[in-house]
């Protein structure tokens, strides 16, 4: 199984309006991300998580709270958000063997986000 | 990370041979080289990956030059299915905090 699955595929919400979004993989990866790509722009990283830890955070608004319950899910929440955070988000994973992430990382399908 | 830069646009015909040149400059010692493929609505794919020389897989070829400085993706005899936005990124694959960072992209139409 080499599939980073996201759920929703799509997703209309309002701006007082609680979601979230959900990645899995089981691929045994232990580093995890969340992108957010904008139209016809590339995909802006956001958080990455290694063995289920917060290891990066980009400077995202809090209103994006991401949470890895276990090394196969990653969840980001989302609350209060703006017209503006309307983007695909992409979930991500790699190997993490000790101190080493490897840079080939499985993509999921992604989540189209519109925010009214 | 090491910064990319690569053509915004190109455009090939069925049936030839790409090549899509990537420059880093400030490539550090410990960075590999790897390149990916992304479809309109869909996440990234995984192409090639490479730190030196020459790098070949069913789907691609990955050239390094010695002071690598600059590397080239090259899809041989492309279809129309090639039609999709190519990133090269740089990182090091050692570095706890890696980020995985995407340039802007080259964007291959290819025509019939």
């Amino acid at each position: 199984d080499t599939e980073v699955t996201q759920t929703p595929k799509h997703l209309v919400m309002g701006m007082t309006n609680k979601k979230s979004l959900k990645c899995e993989q089981h691929m045994g990866h232990r580093a995890m991300y969340w992108y957010k790509q904008k139209a016809k722009k590339p995909p802006e990283l956001m958080f990455v998580y290694s063995y289920e830890k917060l290891s990066i955070n980009e400077s995202v608004p809090s209103r994006f709270s991401p949470e890895c319950p276990n090394s196969s899910l990653l969840n980001l929440h989302l609350h209060a958000l703006q017209p503006e955070d309307s983007a695909l988000y992409l979930c991500a994973s790699s190997h993490r063997q000790g101190r080493t992430m490897n840079t080939e990382a499985f993509f999921g399908q992604g989540t189209r986000l519109t925010v009214v | 990370l090491a910064k990319t830069t690569q053509p915004i646009s190109m455009d090939s015909y069925e049936g030839q041979e790409v090549n899509i040149t990537c420059s880093h400059n400030n490539i550090a010692t410990n960075d590999y080289i790897t390149w990916y493929q992304q479809f309109p609505s869909q996440g990234p794919r995984f192409i090639i990956q490479g730190y030196k020389t020459k790098v070949t897989n069913e789907v691609a070829s990955l050239f390094i030059p010695a002071d690598r400085k600059s590397s080239t993706l090259s899809l041989p005899r492309v279809s129309l299915s090639d039609t999709a936005v190519y990133y090269c990124l740089v990182g090091d694959k050692g570095d706890s905090s890696y980020k995985l960072i995407f340039g802007s992209g080259t964007r291959l139409l290819v025509r019939p």
